[in-house]
């Protein structure tokens, strides 16, 4: 079945660690971003990626890297730089269809806590 | 970016009852999508729908690109469709801004 696997689904990490979570889609899709969720909030943008080797910068940023080295593969690290990085991470993926949509697809999430 | 307002924030619903949704957004979009997020986390599409109406089923969307909002309608509600719903319009072709969403609880 195609879809996007993160993983890992549960993390627990000490104050000072980096950390990467991992997004492999199989889709073929060209698009493909990360996205911040605190409780009881709605999605934050934090990287996208519109082809292999190129991605931007999205409204929360500061904290996160990313590479986009395989069309199918977009990690995240979360680095110690980030402040407060306990929140739950989603990966999605696009492609515009024929119709030129351009429908988000999503993982099914990565959980980060901070001890 | 696209400053996103959902309403009612909570919703409860006896099982069968209607309702609807609203998004209320800032800016032109080319593009606007309805998710459902699932007790677990999950977020299914449920309708991309830049402009006009469609159906699938109980629910069915409506976008009125001109006056900036889009409305979700949910019919004969089932516990099933119990979780936060979210709109997400786009400007571009890559740039997603979601609401705080609604959260709805569909008792038995």
């Amino acid at each position: 079945d195609g879809g996007i696997t993160q993983s890992p689904k549960y993390l627990f990490r000490k104050e000072g660690q980096n950390v990467t979570l991992s997004c492999e889609q199989n889709l073929n899709h060209d698009a493909m971003y990360w996205y911040r969720q605190d409780p009881g909030q709605g999605l934050r943008l934090i990287y996208y990626s519109q082809i292999v080797n190129d991605f931007q910068k999205g409204d929360i940023a500061e904290g996160y890297s990313v590479s986009r080295e395989k069309k199918e593969s977009f990690p995240l690290t979360v680095t110690s730089a980030q402040k407060n990085p306990t929140a739950f991470y989603l990966c999605a993926s696009s492609s515009q269809g024929r119709t030129g949509a351009n429908v988000l697809t999503f993982g099914a999430g990565s959980r980060l806590t901070v001890l | 970016g696209i400053q996103v307002e959902q309403s009612p924030p909570d919703l409860i619903l006896q099982e069968g009852a209607n309702s609807t949704l609203r998004c209320n957004f800032s800016d032109s979009v080319n593009n606007l999508q309805w998710f459902h997020q699932n007790p677990w986390g999950q977020l299914i599409n449920l309708f991309y729908i830049p402009s006009g109406t469609k159906q699938n089923g109980r629910l069915s969307a409506t976008t009125v690109a001109t006056e900036r909002y889009s409305l979700l309608y949910i019919s004969s509600s089932q516990t099933t469709d119990s979780g936060v719903y979210f709109c997400a319009p786009g400007a571009n072709f890559n740039k997603f801004y979601f609401g705080s969403g609604t959260k709805l609880n569909v008792k038995p």
